[in-house]
């Protein structure tokens, strides 16, 4: 069984678009993570949630919009795509906020913007 | 603030070679360390941690890391590479404190040549 999985594994579409990614994992984890890994694979967190409830939200611009409709599921969804935003995007969830948790990570969805 | 920086960007070892791979951190608190990996085309996993302890930890696949906390130090190493080792390496840093965001290196990409 797949423990953290991702909808769609590769997304194109043109600038201006909306567009959705889902995350679900299977791990009764309390806590997901939305990372974005850009073209030199550097990985930085953008989003996490606890429970629901947002812990973390970095300097993403807010046409970044994640919701949790509960604790098993973290979606990503992105308003008005731009090239810059072309990227994988990578989920992520652990079993507690912090600590010493490993975080176990989804496939990736590679997102073009054309 | 806290960053992470993986000094090797590329590596290219031939197989049987041993490797190090440098990651320094800086924060001034207590830090949980890790190294993840990725091959290419799939996920990131984790190779090991440290939490407390033996500053010495040994992960899967042979790898192994070493806490210096003088130096601010969480190298990786394997005492013999092979080819299935290339990959991209990220060591990142979770602070026992505040969001417990992680904090991922740039990365270190792995070429071991058969």
């Amino acid at each position: 069984d797949t423990a953290v999985s991702q909808t769609p594994k590769y997304l194109v579409t043109q600038m201006g678009n909306d567009k959705s990614i889902k995350c679900e994992q299977n791990l009764g984890h309390d806590t997901m993570y939305w990372y974005k890994q850009d073209s030199k694979k550097f990985l930085k967190i953008m989003f996490s949630y606890n429970n629901k409830e947002l812990i973390i939200n970095e300097t993403v611009p807010n046409r970044f919009s994640p919701k949790s409709p509960d604790k098993a599921h973290l979606n990503l969804h992105i308003n008005s795509l731009e090239l810059g935003d072309s990227a994988v995007y990578f989920c992520a969830s652990s079993q507690v906020r912090g600590l010493a948790d490993e975080q176990f990570f989804g496939p990736g969805t590679r997102l073009t913007v054309l | 603030a806290q960053s992470v920086s993986q000094h090797n960007h590329h590596v290219i070892l031939s197989e049987a070679a041993s490797l190090e791979l440098g990651c320094n951190y800086s924060y001034g608190g207590t830090v949980n360390l890790f190294w993840y990996v990725q091959y290419p085309g799939q996920h990131l996993q984790l190779l090991l941690k440290y939490f407390s302890g033996d500053p010495l930890v040994k992960g899967i696949k042979g790898f192994e890391a070493e806490f210096i906390k003088s130096k601010f130090s969480f190298n990786l190493r394997k005492p013999s590479v092979q080819w299935s080792d290339t990959a991209e390496y990220f060591c990142a840093v979770n602070a026992q404190s505040g969001t417990y965001k992680y904090i991922f290196g740039t990365g270190t990409r792995l070429k071991v040549l058969a």
